[in-house]
């Protein structure tokens, strides 16, 4: 079956700095693979996509990287600030999987001043 | 614009008793979902629609039921809950579009089942 794994420890970081969040998959190769953001409380937010021919992609301070040869999407947040503290989600549509998405655990992000 | 529309927010039940939770969305969205979200296992699917009228099974159906007899709402019952279905429950939509399921969560259901 397919595996997502996100770590699982908190990454705390201060303010200005870049993070750096890690998705890996096992198995089957997705056709795409996206970023969610999840606030306490609240349902996750869709916040960028990148298919499987893609190695990058950006929407403001965000960057995605896709390497379907180590299996790994690497999710950016550059000049970060605290409003950007959440758990982050990694989610994968398998070629052939039917419109289901298969979701990674999360990273909790903290930003500190 | 409301969105996905979750209803209940919070539930307590006792043991073997049943619910529907509700939801429902005003965005036209043909493909329907529901998960379950617990703490290290991330959200996993339950049950989910491609239309009016029709369901399938995700990763952890049992003890779930569901149907779709209006495009806009998808209802998840729990026949007779269990403690182990203690959890929060997500409804999320999406468009029919190849190759980019950008799927728009409810704000999730909290059941407690003592």
């Amino acid at each position: 079956s397919q595996k997502i794994e996100q770590n699982s420890e908190a990454l705390n970081i201060q303010e200005g700095k870049t993070a750096t969040l890690t998705c890996n998959y096992t198995n089957y190769s997705p056709a795409y693979l996206q970023w969610y953001r999840q606030d306490p409380g609240r349902g996750p937010v869709f916040l960028l996509l990148i298919r499987e021919n893609e190695k990058e992609k950006r929407k403001e301070r965000l960057k995605v990287t896709f390497d379907t040869t180590l299996k790994q999407s690497l999710f950016h947040i550059t000049a970060s600030q605290p409003a950007d503290s959440a758990t982050y989600l990694c989610a994968l549509e398998y070629t052939g999987g039917g419109n289901k998405l298969t979701f990674g655990t999360g990273t909790q992000l903290k930003v500190e001043l | 614009n409301a969105g996905v529309t979750q209803t209940p927010k919070f539930r307590v039940l006792k043991t073997g008793q049943s619910m529907t939770l509700l939801c429902a969305q005003d965005m036209n969205h043909e493909y329907m979902y529901w998960y379950r979200q617990d703490p290290g296992m991330g959200l996993r699917l339950i049950h989910y629609s491609v239309g009016e009228g029709t369901t399938a099974k995700g990763e952890v159906p049992d003890g779930y039921n569901v149907s779709r007899l209006k495009k806009q709402n998808f209802l998840l019952g729990l026949e007779s809950a269990a403690p182990s279905q203690t959890s929060v429950y997500f409804c999320a939509s999406s468009k029919q579009e190849i190759g980019k399921n950008i799927q728009y969560f409810g704000a999730g259901t909290r059941l407690s089942v003592l």
